[in-house]
């Protein structure tokens, strides 16, 4: 199984500030690797797939990057509906799908 | 627009039964693979489950293995998940989502979810 792991576990963030969040994995993914957002009471929303590729609809305040083992999802100015919790996930290893344990975005 | 509705979750006994049902709409259904992934109270997400478009090759995490089934029925749009011999560990959020497929082979990742159902687990 590839292990996910995310930094940090919180991160607080002044709206109008850069977040960037990191996701490590245990063995290359190569670059199938997403990104979710999920709000409360809410599902998981897809945001980054391919390490990079915005889905559709996403801001371009999101972005993501890297490749092999180390990944990271920035958000580039923080809006108010931008305070989440963040998930990376590998589908390199698919079906074995892990996530990682999120990051939770709270304002400061 | 693609919606994925969930339905079937509620409380049960330790060692009880339920099957989850998953009404998907606005895309071909029969052409995507889907997926089960669940999320227990404050926790994260744990992928369930998995079922290619035809329902002919389907997938479990261990965790689940030989106690869940996943199955579908392309005629009627909708995904499903019989759960038997359930355990305090397998109460959560229980999601189905719509797998893309990535350069035509690989399983990727989930582009739409729908809003879960509660499965409880407590006697």
């Amino acid at each position: 199984e590839i292990v996910m792991t995310q930094s940090p576990a919180t991160l607080s963030v002044s709206p109008g500030e850069r977040a960037t969040l990191s996701c490590r994995a245990s063995q290359s993914v190569s670059s199938n690797l997403a990104w979710y957002q999920q709000k409360p009471g809410q599902a998981p929303r897809l945001l980054i797939y391919g390490a990079s590729t915005r889905a559709t609809g996403i801001p371009a305040r999101f972005s993501g990057s890297g490749s092999g083992t180390e990944f990271t999802l920035t958000i580039s100015s923080l809006q108010s509906e931008d305070f989440a919790v963040y998930y990376c996930q590998q589908y390199n290893n698919w079906p074995l799908w892990t996530f990682g344990q999120g990051t939770k975005v709270e304002i400061k | 627009e693609v919606q994925l509705l969930e339905s079937g979750g509620g409380l049960v006994q330790p060692g009880g039964s339920l099957r989850l049902s998953c009404a998907a709409s606005g895309f071909t259904f029969s052409s995507y693979a889907m997926s089960w992934v669940r999320q227990a109270p404050g926790k994260g997400l744990e992928w369930v489950s998995a079922i290619s478009g035809s329902g002919g090759s389907t997938y479990y995490a261990d965790s689940v293995k030989g106690r869940f089934t996943i199955s579908r029925d392309n005629s009627k749009n909708t995904l499903y998940l019989q759960m038997n011999s359930l355990r305090a560990e397998d109460t959560a959020v229980y999601y189905c989502a719509k797998v893309q497929l990535v350069q035509g082979v690989i399983l990727g990742y989930f582009d739409y979810w729908g809003q879960g159902t509660l499965v409880t687990v407590s006697s």
